[in-house]
């Protein structure tokens, strides 16, 4: 079965650079969220989609954008970035039925290493 | 605000000992529950879900029941194996408004099994 697909998978920046992640959802799914995962630290939200529309707001620091496209598929853009960027960055998708209870499905994360 | 609590690890058994990694969660409103699972290097992997209140979630011999007198959603299972040394998540999905679908993850237990 297709999976939530991100790329790049690890990356490494200097203090100051832009990153840019990217994350192609399981095909049908029409929601797409982001999660940050700090060493030995538990995932935390950062933002969410639904049908290419910002549909939540987490703790994403006003340096980061994000955007869902036409077909689904999510970037989130780092810029300035800081030593404390350094991190696991997950993207997760779910259809949104209505009906609620859906779990969501990870992709492998991106490993963001900023030097 | 909504919050999830897993009990403090680390965890170290032998092989086929049993398992229990508490998770209580704040009771607001009627949310969905998961436990997730990190293996080293890797990306967050759905293990089992409850959407309400007496579920049982179980998969590859790991079980919660979603308790609501309690507030509890505790892992359990029976005989570990190596195989199962992981750091285990415990979550919930908001329900209502603009955040319905955020993942609010409990801090994660690692748990080591030995031969």
């Amino acid at each position: 079965a297709a999976g939530v697909i991100q790329s790049p998978r690890h990356l490494i920046k200097e203090k100051r650079e832009t990153a840019t992640l990217k994350c192609y959802p399981i095909p049908r799914h029409d929601t797409v969220y982001w999660y940050q995962q700090g060493p030995g630290q538990d995932p935390q939200f950062l933002i969410s989609f639904y049908e290419k529309m910002q549909s939540d707001k987490g703790s994403i620091p006003d340096r980061f954008s994000a955007q869902q496209f036409s077909d689904y598929h999510s970037e989130l853009n780092m810029s300035s970035l800081e030593l404390g960027d350094s991190a696991l960055y997950f993207c997760a998708s779910t259809r949104n039925t209505g009906t609620g209870g859906y779990e969501q499905y990870f992709g492998p994360g991106t490993r963001l290493t900023v030097t | 605000g909504d919050s999830v609590t897993q009990m403090e690890g680390p965890v170290t058994l032998s092989e086929e000992a049993f398992l229990t990694i508490n998770c209580t969660y704040t009771a607001t409103g009627y949310p969905s529950l998961f436990w997730y699972v990190q293996y080293p290097g890797e990306g967050l992997q759905l293990l089992l879900k409850a959407t309400k209140a007496d579920d049982k979630g179980s998969n590859k011999g790991f079980e919660a029941t979603y308790r609501k007198e309690t507030t509890s959603f505790h892992l359990e299972k029976g005989s570990v194996q190596v195989s199962d040394s992981a750091v285990y998540f415990c979550a919930r999905i908001n329900a209502g408004g603009t955040s319905y679908g955020k993942l609010t993850f409990g801090q994660g237990t690692i748990l080591t099994v030995h031969p």
